[in-house]
């Protein structure tokens, strides 16, 4: 119940395009769901988040859609750019819990292609 | 710029060494965080200090030493570790000691053990 599932695993995407990202979860507990894009050699750094209180969020190029009833998120990046190359990681937490209660998806590694 | 460092970027240690990464961050966040990632996996949380306090350990081996000398510095003792330890080691801060709001993590240091 703990997990965050996501997928693909890896995704190319030519410039421009849509890139897609799903994630799901079981544990209806889960109160906040931040998504952290890394470059290589790099610390994850937070890239957008959502509430369970909203059905989306825009962000500039970067949204977040929610599904409550699903119990799905995922990342939309519209006119994907070579510089969003990165791998992306969906989380989950919940404010009822202890400290350090990120839960992180597997994660996707997102290649645009010029 | 992240603003939370971590010294060094880069470290190689024999079986038998003592070695020791350092973090710090002066965004007054009192809660603050140790993660392990291996290639192509998300973090692993490692160790949690609220408030300066140790509040979680993740069943981590005690050749891994935590200390928190004061509220904005974090450090993590390494002793006759295995070349399965080798990874990149992550601090992350909050500014509330559970994790609602956004994790800000260091660019990491890169362990590798021989």
């Amino acid at each position: 119940q703990q997990q965050v599932k996501q997928s693909p695993q890896s995704l190319i995407v030519q410039k421009g395009g849509i890139s897609i990202i799903n994630c799901a979860y079981e544990n209806t507990a889960f109160d906040y769901f931040p998504w952290y894009q890394q470059f290589p050699g790099k610390g994850p750094a937070l890239l957008i988040a959502i509430r369970p209180d909203v059905s989306e969020k825009k962000e500039g190029r970067f949204t977040i859609s929610f599904n409550k009833s699903a119990k799905q998120f995922s990342l939309h990046i519209m006119d994907s750019q070579p510089g969003d190359s990165a791998t992306y990681f969906c989380a989950a937490s919940f404010s009822g819990g202890s400290q350090g209660n990120l839960i992180f998806g597997k994660g996707t590694k997102l290649s645009v292609k010029p | 710029d992240t603003e939370v460092t971590q010294t060094p970027k880069h470290l190689v240690m024999g079986m038998t060494n003592k070695k020791s990464l350092k973090c710090e961050q002066h965004m007054g966040h009192r809660a603050m965080y140790w993660y392990k990632q291996k290639a192509k996996k998300p973090p692993e949380l490692m160790f949690v200090y609220s408030y300066e306090k140790l509040s979680i350990n993740e069943s981590v081996p005690s050749r891994f030493s935590p200390e928190c000398p004061n509220s904005s510095l974090l450090n993590l003792h390494l002793h006759a570790l295995q070349p399965e330890d080798s990874a990149l080691y992550l601090c992350a801060s909050s500014q509330e000691n559970r994790v609602t709001g956004e994790l800000f993590f260091g660019e990491g240091s890169r362990l590798t053990v021989l």
